[in-house]
């Protein structure tokens, strides 16, 4: 059984166009999150929603608005895409309310490539 | 501001020979520390994590980590190395005064046969 589950794992776009990526966790977990991975491994947190409320937002581009239509799934979407953009994204859902002491799991990863 | 520091970009290891992948760490209060894995092309799997208590914990693969906290460290170790082992190696550190899980840069752990 998946846990958390990303689609697509590959999104291949021009610059200047909207997409989206969806997360989807089948663990009863009540926060999710989005973090961005660059070219270089570096992982770094975007967005955390807990039970459909934001608790955590980086110093992000509003371009990207994540959306929580429910507490089992965590959207996220991109507009008017750069270059900068490509990387790999990945969500992650905890049990409990505490982003920095409750233990995440991770999706499988979207590799965005932006052209 | 709490920190997490992985020296190593990469390290090296024949398989049988035990193996140890450094992190150290700053953080104000307790820490809570993580060590996650990453395969080429998937996404982090969580290894361990050290709340209080013991200053060896065990995780899953038959890795374990090592709290100190004189040193601020937080080490992964394992006895005997599997060229399976080799993947990217992350630690992470929150508690604190911190909202969220900060992650190091990242160890490359190659296992050669």
């Amino acid at each position: 059984d998946t846990a958390v589950s990303q689609t697509p794992k590959y999104l291949v776009t021009q610059m200047g166009n909207d997409k989206s990526i969806k997360c989807e966790q089948n663990l009863g977990h009540d926060t999710m999150y989005w973090y961005k991975q660059d070219s270089k491994k570096f992982l770094k947190i975007m967005f955390s929603y807990n039970n459909k409320e934001l608790i955590i937002n980086e110093t992000v581009p509003n371009r990207f608005s994540p959306k929580s239509p429910d507490k089992a799934h965590l959207n996220l979407h991109i507009n008017s895409l750069e270059l900068g953009d490509s990387a790999v994204y990945f969500c992650a859902s905890s049990q409990g309310f505490r982003p920095s002491t409750d233990t995440q799991y991770f999706g499988p990863g979207t590799r965005l490539t932006v052209l | 501001a709490q920190s997490v520091a992985q020296p190593e970009d990469q390290v090296n290891v024949a398989e049988g020979n035990p193996l140890t992948v450094k992190c150290t760490y700053s953080v104000s209060g307790n820490p809570y520390l993580f060590w996650y894995v990453q395969y080429p092309n998937r996404g982090l799997q969580f290894l361990l994590k050290y709340i209080t208590g013991d200053n060896l914990v065990k995780g899953s693969y038959g890795f374990e980590a090592e709290f100190n906290k004189s040193q601020t460290s937080f080490h992964l170790k394992k006895p005997s190395a599997l060229v399976s082992d080799s993947a990217l190696y992350f630690c992470a550190v929150g508690g604190g005064a911190t909202n969220k899980l900060i992650f190091g840069t990242g160890t490359l752990l190659a296992v050669q046969p």
